[in-house]
């Protein structure tokens, strides 16, 4: 079973700053990496996708991927208390099944 | 209306009885998942299916079964719920495409499923 490793967190972080989330995993073939956010006792939901190498921006987020780490974070700036939730980090598996991490709680404060 | 639907959304059962999570879909996806979350344990897979003939097990199988109805239909059967079988359950879909092109998973509400 291929690994993919959180810090569970809580990641603690005060409104308006950059809030760094990071994951690794351990199947150096992987090729598709994903963020979800999911808010207490709601479904996971799809935020950002990294393939390549380097950054990905999509407004306040950030994705960064390398490959040759097998290391994947997530950057959000200008944390909002609206952006408290779990993050999850999932790696795509052959066959379109995902592999998660047990994610990392965020709390912004206001 | 929701692309991905999950009934009941909440059940409260006792140990030994059967119990069966529905989940449909109107996005028109093949491929179907469901999970079970844990805290602490993140999304583990139970199983999975690539179309109405294809039915995989995935990282947790043992205690469940599915049924795959129909393309928009994917069923989760616990024969004899235990204890240890409550926990929060997605189910999920996705597009029938592999290779090198990303594809993303969409998920249900979920069910909170408690067994006592």
């Amino acid at each position: 079973q291929k690994e993919v490793e959180q810090n569970s967190g809580p990641l603690s972080v005060p409104e308006g700053a950059i809030a760094s989330l990071n994951c690794t995993y351990s199947d150096r073939v992987s090729q598709s990496f994903f963020w979800y956010r999911q808010y207490s006792g709601k479904s996971p939901e799809l935020i950002m996708s990294i393939y390549s190498n380097g950054d990905k921006e999509d407004g306040r987020f950030t994705a960064q991927l390398n490959k040759a780490s097998q290391y994947v974070s997530l950057l959000i700036r200008d944390s909002q208390p609206s952006d408290s939730a779990t993050y999850l980090c999932a790696v795509k598996e052959y066959g379109n099944k995902l592999v998660f991490g047990a994610g990392t709680i965020l709390r912004v404060k206001s | 209306d929701a692309d991905v639907t999950q009934t009941p959304r909440n059940r409260i059962t006792k140990t030994g009885k059967r119990i069966m999570l529905e989940c449909s879909q109107t996005k028109g996806h093949d491929r179907m998942y469901w999970y079970r979350q844990d805290p602490g344990l993140g999304l583990r897979l139970i199983y999975y299916s690539f179309d109405v003939k294809d039915i995989n097990k995935g990282e947790i199988s043992d205690g469940y079964s599915v049924s795959r109805q129909a393309q928009a239909k994917f069923s989760l059967s616990l024969e004899s719920a235990i204890p240890n079988q409550t926990a929060l359950y997605f189910c999920a879909t996705s597009d029938n495409a592999d290779g090198g092109s990303p594809y993303e998973q969409y998920f249900g509400p979920g069910t909170r499923l408690t067994v006592t």
